[in-house]
């Protein structure tokens, strides 16, 4: 089966630009989630969705971060306008079910100047 | 909120060699505990994963002890290969939120 696919795999933006990351999860998980590494510091988490619905968004930073998963399939991550501690790896990964079987993308590489 | 340590950050082994890596969590309701092992370019991939209920589990070369009284896990790494050199990451959860050790980096020297 395909994997997760995480695109762009780089971005490099200035400050104050918008930016959309995209994920597309493994057909038929219905669990999707967004975490971020900052400067090589520990993995985070961002929030997670459950088909189209967000169930926890507590890890989004602020509110410049927008994340949708219209019709429950691909997700978008947009920053808007980004900031220079926005700069990090952002992982997609999804599962079939809750909270184990976690398939993580390669990231997308952020980095703003 | 749930809060991993992961030690040591960088390990060096000599090839043939094992490696440890130790984790402690902070949250008695953590129930699921994976390890991540991530290459260059690549995402993090789940290596071995041991549930609460399990005190140790074994994959070939790869094992995990899981000490629920003391809050502390680890990863066991026998006989080194070159191939095994990458950043490894630990992880805690109680539902669906996975709390990451800040990793650690090995390398294994031929």
């Amino acid at each position: 089966e395909a994997g997760v696919t995480q695109f762009p795999s780089h971005s490099v933006i200035e400050k104050g630009q918008t930016v959309t990351l995209r994920c597309d999860p493994i057909s038929g998980h219905d669990n999707l989630y967004w975490y971020r590494r900052v400067m090589g510091k520990e993995i985070k988490f961002l929030l997670h969705f459950v088909k189209e619905s967000k169930q926890d968004e507590s890890g989004m930073p602020n509110n410049r971060f927008l994340a949708e998963r219209t019709g429950g399939t691909y997700s978008t991550l947009k920053v808007q306008p980004a900031e220079l501690e926005d700069s990090g790896v952002y992982f997609c990964a999804s599962s079939q079910g809750q909270g184990f079987g976690y398939t993580f993308g390669s990231g997308t590489r952020l980095t703003v100047v | 909120g749930e809060n991993v340590e992961q030690h040591p950050s960088t390990l060096s082994v000599q090839e043939g060699d094992s490696a440890v890596i130790k984790c402690t969590y902070s949250d008695s309701a953590s129930n699921y505990f994976p390890w991540y092992k991530q290459e260059l370019g690549k995402g993090p991939q789940l290596i071995i994963d041991i549930r609460s209920n399990v005190g140790e589990k074994k994959d070939q070369r790869i094992a995990v002890t899981l000490n629920k009284t003391a809050k502390h896990f680890s990863l066991h790494i026998t006989e080194t290969q070159p191939e095994d050199s990458a950043v490894y990451f630990c992880a805690a959860s109680t539902v669906y939120k996975l709390s990451f050790g800040a990793g650690t980096t090995v390398t294994v020297r031929a």
